[in-house]
């Protein structure tokens, strides 16, 4: 399958601990997205890269969060000392760099449950 | 601000009969809208956009979506339901304030086809 994958599929945390999430997307893509759903809501923007560098970031990603793609290729999502506002599922995204109008392929998303 | 609306959470449908999910939308400048599905436990799927050109967007699955400049809508449609059609389905606008790419989605609408 040469989908975007996420990993874990599902995480359930203690409210404090930190957590990690993982997306790789189509290996050709340039653009990887980050979106946060909950329940009853259609997904909302976090944050984005263009290749390894992150060029936006939504005012909805705390200083809590944090994202990183080292080698613009897979990506990763921290959340630190997870409150239970944070429960949602994440999902991440991936598109070609050649038109912003590409549309964006989206992973099954990491779906995350704070105790 | 841009958004998106989908009025109906739900839309209920008999197999073999037309369906309509409806999607209106609020932005500044050219509209580049977008229809997913989303089934349980997977990912959203990309099946149509609107980005400029004829009014009927032909997408995935017999999918097709309406754009209408005065009524500010893109309407999703199918002229006969399938029970596999059963999911829900977001529409979605490119942020155009922001400069990446990303969606602003709607709060999506459950379609349930029954036989």
């Amino acid at each position: 399958d040469t989908g975007v994958s996420q990993n874990p599929r599902h995480k359930i945390t203690k409210r404090g601990q930190n957590v990690t999430f993982r997306c790789d997307p189509i290996s050709e893509h340039n653009r990887l997205y980050w979106y946060r759903q909950t329940l009853g809501q259609g997904p909302e923007f976090l944050t984005y890269f263009q290749n390894e560098a992150q060029l936006e970031k939504s005012r909805l990603l705390s200083d809590r969060f944090s994202a990183e793609r080292p080698k613009g290729s897979f990506s990763t999502l921290e959340i630190q000392r997870t409150e239970q506002g944070d429960s949602a599922m994440y999902l991440c995204a991936s598109s070609l760099e050649d038109s912003p109008y590409n549309e964006q392929f989206f992973g099954p998303g990491t779906r995350l449950t704070v105790l | 601000a841009q958004s998106v609306a989908q009025p109906e959470d739900q839309v209920n449908v008999a197999e073999g009969n037309p369906l309509t999910v409806k999607c209106t939308y609020s932005v500044s400048g050219n509209p580049y809208l977008f229809w997913y599905v989303q089934y349980p436990n997977r990912g959203l799927q990309f099946l149509l956009k609107y980005i400029t050109g004829d009014n009927l967007v032909k997408g995935s699955y017999g999918f097709e979506a309406e754009f209408n400049k005065s009524q500010t809508s893109f309407h999703l449609k199918k002229p006969s339901a399938l029970v596999s059609d059963s999911a829900l389905y977001f529409c979605a606008v490119r942020d155009e304030e922001g400069s990446q790419g990303n969606l602003i989605f709607g709060k999506g609408t459950k379609l349930s086809v029954k036989p």
